[in-house]
């Protein structure tokens, strides 16, 4: 069955610091890829999604790039902010599967001013 | 466009009892998935509703079952609670499977 692994957290960083949260999935077929944030108190937002292998999802400033060769997906950004702070969940689906979501355990962040 | 609400935000009930949680999709969304997220175990899928049919079904016991109205609506039902079904519930709509839209969920807490 498919399943999702992301670093164990928490992770905590300086305003401004370089960000790197990993992840790997194990699925079968050609999955598409995701990563949620949620905000204390929220639900989840769609941060960025890829399709396909080599596709590169961006948004307010964080990037992942898909790459099926290490059957990873991990999120970066360049430089984090405290409003940053927030649980980070990858997530996949396949055709198989339709739109259910597997999801990872979440990495939570903390950014300090 | 109005997001995905739910109802109630917040919810206590006691062991034994049933309880019906509400999800309105994004206006023209007609796939609404249900999941379950506690801190042991994280996001679990619970089920799946497309044109008011069952699409996709999770590993839970038949107490949790949920329905799909043509408007698109779902209700999200959970009989004869158990302390361990105290968890954030998530309700996500899309209009065909693919990128999901989340609410915020509705605090359901068991004693």
């Amino acid at each position: 069955g498919n399943s999702v692994t992301q670093m164990e957290g928490p992770v905590t960083l300086s305003e401004e610091a370089f960000l790197t949260i990993n992840c790997t999935y194990t699925a079968t077929g050609y999955p598409s890829l995701f990563w949620y944030v949620q905000y204390p108190g929220e639900g989840l937002q769609l941060l960025l999604k890829a399709t396909k292998a080599d596709d590169k999802g961006s948004n307010k400033g964080f990037e992942a790039t898909y790459r099926k060769e290490t059957t990873s997906f991990h999120l970066e950004k360049g430089s984090v902010q405290v409003s940053d702070s927030a649980v980070y969940f990858c997530a996949l689906s396949d055709r198989n599967s339709g739109s259910r979501l597997t999801f990872g355990e979440g990495t939570q962040l903390t950014v300090n001013p | 466009k109005a997001g995905v609400t739910q109802t109630p935000r917040y919810l206590i009930k006691t062991r034994g009892q049933q309880v019906t949680l509400s999800c309105s999709p994004i206006s023209g969304h007609r796939s609404v998935s249900w999941y379950q997220q506690t801190p042991g175990q994280g996001l679990q899928f619970l089920f799946e509703y497309f044109s008011e049919t069952q699409r996709n079904k999770g590993n839970f016991p038949g107490r949790f079952s949920g329905r799909q109205f043509s408007n698109s609506r779902s209700e999200m039902n959970v009989s004869t609670l158990e302390l361990g079904d105290s968890a954030l519930y998530l309700c996500a709509s899309s209009f065909q499977g693919y990128e999901q839209y989340f609410g915020p969920g509705t605090r359901l807490t068991v004693t």
